[in-house]
Protein backbone atom coordinates (compact mmCIF):
# COMPACT_ATOMS: atom_id res chain seq x y z
CA UNK A 1 0.00 0.00 0.00
CA UNK A 2 1.37 3.50 -1.06
CA UNK A 3 2.28 5.95 1.65
CA UNK A 4 1.28 9.44 2.45
CA UNK A 5 2.20 11.67 -0.47
CA UNK A 6 3.23 15.21 -0.66
CA UNK A 7 3.65 17.54 -3.49
CA UNK A 8 5.80 18.76 -3.94
CA UNK A 9 8.39 18.51 -1.92
CA UNK A 10 10.11 21.67 -2.23
CA UNK A 11 9.05 25.27 -3.17
CA UNK A 12 10.19 28.35 -2.93
CA UNK A 13 8.67 31.59 -2.98
CA UNK A 14 8.80 35.13 -2.32
CA UNK A 15 7.06 37.35 0.29
CA UNK A 16 3.23 37.90 -0.40
CA UNK A 17 2.43 35.27 -2.34
CA UNK A 18 0.56 32.58 -1.52
CA UNK A 19 1.22 28.82 -1.71
CA UNK A 20 -0.30 25.98 -2.10
CA UNK A 21 0.52 21.99 -0.96
CA UNK A 22 -1.61 18.83 -1.57
CA UNK A 23 -1.32 15.62 0.25
CA UNK A 24 -2.56 12.58 -0.69
CA UNK A 25 -3.39 9.96 2.01
CA UNK A 26 -2.71 6.05 2.46
CA UNK A 27 -5.51 4.50 0.94
CA UNK A 28 -8.41 3.84 2.73
CA UNK A 29 -7.38 6.42 5.75
CA UNK A 30 -10.11 9.29 6.12
CA UNK A 31 -8.25 11.71 8.27
CA UNK A 32 -5.30 14.21 7.18
CA UNK A 33 -3.95 16.40 9.64
CA UNK A 34 -1.20 19.57 8.86
CA UNK A 35 1.89 20.34 10.78
CA UNK A 36 4.16 23.13 9.92
CA UNK A 37 8.02 22.14 11.52
CA UNK A 38 11.12 25.09 12.37
CA UNK A 39 13.65 24.39 14.27
CA UNK A 40 12.37 27.34 16.64
CA UNK A 41 8.91 25.69 17.33
CA UNK A 42 9.49 22.01 16.55
CA UNK A 43 6.02 20.24 15.31
CA UNK A 44 2.93 22.66 15.35
CA UNK A 45 -0.52 21.28 14.54
CA UNK A 46 -1.97 22.90 11.71
CA UNK A 47 -5.49 21.13 11.21
CA UNK A 48 -6.79 18.04 11.07
CA UNK A 49 -10.04 17.12 8.40
CA UNK A 50 -12.27 14.44 8.28
CA UNK A 51 -15.20 13.58 5.79
CA UNK A 52 -14.41 17.31 4.27
CA UNK A 53 -15.00 18.72 7.68
CA UNK A 54 -12.14 20.62 9.47
CA UNK A 55 -12.16 18.95 13.08
CA UNK A 56 -9.67 20.68 14.62
CA UNK A 57 -7.65 24.12 14.27
CA UNK A 58 -4.34 25.25 15.95
CA UNK A 59 -2.92 28.66 17.05
CA UNK A 60 -2.06 30.09 13.48
CA UNK A 61 -3.16 33.28 11.33
CA UNK A 62 -6.25 33.16 9.37
CA UNK A 63 -3.52 33.29 6.21
CA UNK A 64 -3.21 29.36 6.92
CA UNK A 65 -6.33 27.63 5.56
CA UNK A 66 -7.05 24.03 4.96
CA UNK A 67 -9.35 21.55 2.64
CA UNK A 68 -10.54 18.06 2.19
CA UNK A 69 -11.68 16.52 -0.75
CA UNK A 70 -14.15 13.67 -1.04
CA UNK A 71 -11.73 11.12 -2.22
CA UNK A 72 -9.83 12.38 1.24
CA UNK A 73 -6.76 14.41 -0.24
CA UNK A 74 -6.46 17.71 0.98
CA UNK A 75 -4.51 20.95 0.29
CA UNK A 76 -3.08 23.57 2.54
CA UNK A 77 -3.51 27.04 1.20
CA UNK A 78 -0.69 30.05 2.92
CA UNK A 79 -1.79 34.03 1.76
CA UNK A 80 0.00 36.67 1.84
CA UNK A 81 3.84 34.58 2.68
CA UNK A 82 6.41 35.55 5.10
CA UNK A 83 9.95 34.81 6.11
CA UNK A 84 8.54 32.96 9.75
CA UNK A 85 6.51 30.82 7.26
CA UNK A 86 9.82 29.05 5.66
CA UNK A 87 9.16 25.31 6.96
CA UNK A 88 8.60 22.15 6.76
CA UNK A 89 4.92 21.23 6.36
CA UNK A 90 3.97 17.56 7.17
CA UNK A 91 1.23 15.84 6.45
CA UNK A 92 -0.22 12.78 8.28
CA UNK A 93 -3.45 10.49 7.45
CA UNK A 94 -5.30 8.32 9.37
CA UNK A 95 -7.72 5.90 9.33
CA UNK A 96 -10.45 8.08 11.33
CA UNK A 97 -10.05 10.58 13.76
CA UNK A 98 -9.36 9.99 17.48
CA UNK A 99 -6.74 9.87 19.90
CA UNK A 100 -6.16 6.21 19.51
CA UNK A 101 -5.87 6.59 15.91
CA UNK A 102 -1.98 6.48 14.76
CA UNK A 103 -0.78 8.94 11.78
CA UNK A 104 1.18 8.17 9.34
CA UNK A 105 3.67 10.82 7.97
CA UNK A 106 4.39 11.74 4.21
CA UNK A 107 7.80 13.33 3.66
CA UNK A 108 6.55 17.03 3.89
CA UNK A 109 7.14 20.00 1.60
CA UNK A 110 10.21 22.43 2.07
CA UNK A 111 9.13 25.64 1.76
CA UNK A 112 11.58 28.67 1.62
CA UNK A 113 10.17 31.92 1.10
CA UNK A 114 12.60 34.97 0.38
CA UNK B 1 -2.00 22.93 30.83
CA UNK B 2 -1.46 19.12 28.58
CA UNK B 3 2.07 18.81 27.76
CA UNK B 4 4.75 16.97 26.61
CA UNK B 5 8.53 17.08 27.55
CA UNK B 6 11.74 15.84 26.20
CA UNK B 7 14.40 16.42 28.60
CA UNK B 8 17.79 16.34 26.43
CA UNK B 9 17.41 18.19 22.95
CA UNK B 10 20.66 15.80 21.97
CA UNK B 11 21.77 12.79 23.02
CA UNK B 12 25.07 11.24 22.03
CA UNK B 13 26.04 7.67 22.43
CA UNK B 14 28.60 5.43 21.37
CA UNK B 15 27.69 2.23 18.73
CA UNK B 16 26.95 -0.47 20.91
CA UNK B 17 25.55 1.13 23.90
CA UNK B 18 22.42 1.65 25.62
CA UNK B 19 20.26 4.53 24.03
CA UNK B 20 17.81 5.98 26.31
CA UNK B 21 15.37 8.87 25.45
CA UNK B 22 13.16 10.73 27.67
CA UNK B 23 9.76 11.25 27.77
CA UNK B 24 7.61 13.00 30.27
CA UNK B 25 3.90 13.95 30.17
CA UNK B 26 1.12 16.01 32.15
CA UNK B 27 -2.33 15.34 32.08
CA UNK B 28 -4.47 13.91 34.51
CA UNK B 29 -5.57 10.76 32.59
CA UNK B 30 -3.54 8.30 30.64
CA UNK B 31 -2.70 9.61 27.39
CA UNK B 32 -2.26 7.57 24.09
CA UNK B 33 1.68 7.98 23.46
CA UNK B 34 3.74 7.60 20.30
CA UNK B 35 7.55 7.43 19.48
CA UNK B 36 8.47 8.78 16.03
CA UNK B 37 11.70 9.15 14.17
CA UNK B 38 12.80 11.31 11.82
CA UNK B 39 15.48 10.92 9.40
CA UNK B 40 17.57 13.81 7.66
CA UNK B 41 15.34 15.55 4.79
CA UNK B 42 12.50 12.61 5.67
CA UNK B 43 9.05 12.67 7.15
CA UNK B 44 8.20 11.13 10.38
CA UNK B 45 8.26 7.40 10.97
CA UNK B 46 6.14 5.65 13.63
CA UNK B 47 8.83 3.56 15.94
CA UNK B 48 6.07 2.29 18.39
CA UNK B 49 2.49 3.42 20.35
CA UNK B 50 1.23 2.57 23.81
CA UNK B 51 -2.65 1.77 23.89
CA UNK B 52 -2.86 0.89 27.64
CA UNK B 53 -2.71 -2.70 26.53
CA UNK B 54 0.65 -3.65 27.94
CA UNK B 55 2.63 -1.08 29.78
CA UNK B 56 6.14 -2.51 28.10
CA UNK B 57 5.94 -1.72 24.23
CA UNK B 58 7.96 -3.02 21.31
CA UNK B 59 8.56 -1.51 18.51
CA UNK B 60 10.30 -1.85 15.49
CA UNK B 61 14.30 -1.78 14.86
CA UNK B 62 15.02 -2.71 18.33
CA UNK B 63 13.72 -0.21 20.18
CA UNK B 64 11.18 -0.39 23.28
CA UNK B 65 9.60 1.48 25.39
CA UNK B 66 7.81 2.24 28.78
CA UNK B 67 4.65 3.60 30.15
CA UNK B 68 5.07 4.23 34.45
CA UNK B 69 1.52 5.85 35.44
CA UNK B 70 3.13 6.82 38.39
CA UNK B 71 6.07 8.72 37.15
CA UNK B 72 4.02 10.19 33.93
CA UNK B 73 6.99 9.12 31.70
CA UNK B 74 7.05 7.04 28.58
CA UNK B 75 10.84 6.52 27.75
CA UNK B 76 12.51 5.57 24.87
CA UNK B 77 15.36 2.40 25.18
CA UNK B 78 17.63 0.11 22.81
CA UNK B 79 20.28 -1.89 24.02
CA UNK B 80 22.19 -1.23 21.42
CA UNK B 81 22.58 1.85 19.63
CA UNK B 82 23.64 0.98 16.11
CA UNK B 83 24.93 4.21 13.62
CA UNK B 84 21.89 3.57 11.12
CA UNK B 85 20.02 5.00 14.93
CA UNK B 86 21.50 8.54 14.35
CA UNK B 87 18.32 10.54 14.12
CA UNK B 88 15.67 12.99 15.85
CA UNK B 89 13.27 11.36 17.94
CA UNK B 90 9.98 12.87 18.85
CA UNK B 91 7.85 12.10 22.02
CA UNK B 92 4.27 12.63 20.92
CA UNK B 93 0.70 12.62 23.22
CA UNK B 94 -3.12 12.18 22.61
CA UNK B 95 -4.59 13.36 25.41
CA UNK B 96 -8.28 13.09 24.36
CA UNK B 97 -10.77 11.85 21.84
CA UNK B 98 -10.97 15.87 20.18
CA UNK B 99 -7.30 16.90 20.85
CA UNK B 100 -4.39 17.16 18.26
CA UNK B 101 -1.30 15.17 19.00
CA UNK B 102 1.15 17.46 20.79
CA UNK B 103 4.76 16.60 20.28
CA UNK B 104 7.51 16.89 22.15
CA UNK B 105 10.42 19.16 21.03
CA UNK B 106 13.00 16.38 19.81
CA UNK B 107 15.61 14.84 20.50
CA UNK B 108 18.63 13.97 18.40
CA UNK B 109 20.48 11.20 18.64
CA UNK B 110 24.08 10.65 17.76
CA UNK B 111 26.17 7.27 17.78
CA UNK B 112 30.03 7.53 17.61
CA UNK B 113 31.64 4.40 15.95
Amino acid sequence: KAGVTQTPRYLIKTRGQQVTLSCSPISGHRSVSWYQQTPGQGLQFLFEYFSETQRNKGNFPGRFSGRQFSNSRSEMNVSTLELGDSALYLCASSLSPGAQETQYFGPGTRLLVL
Amino acid sequence: AQSVTQLGSHVSVSEGALVLLRCNYSSSVPPYLFWYVQYPNQGLQLLLKYTSAATLVKGINGFEAEFKKSETSFHLTKPSAHMSDAAEYFCAVSFSGNTPLVFGKGTRLSVIA
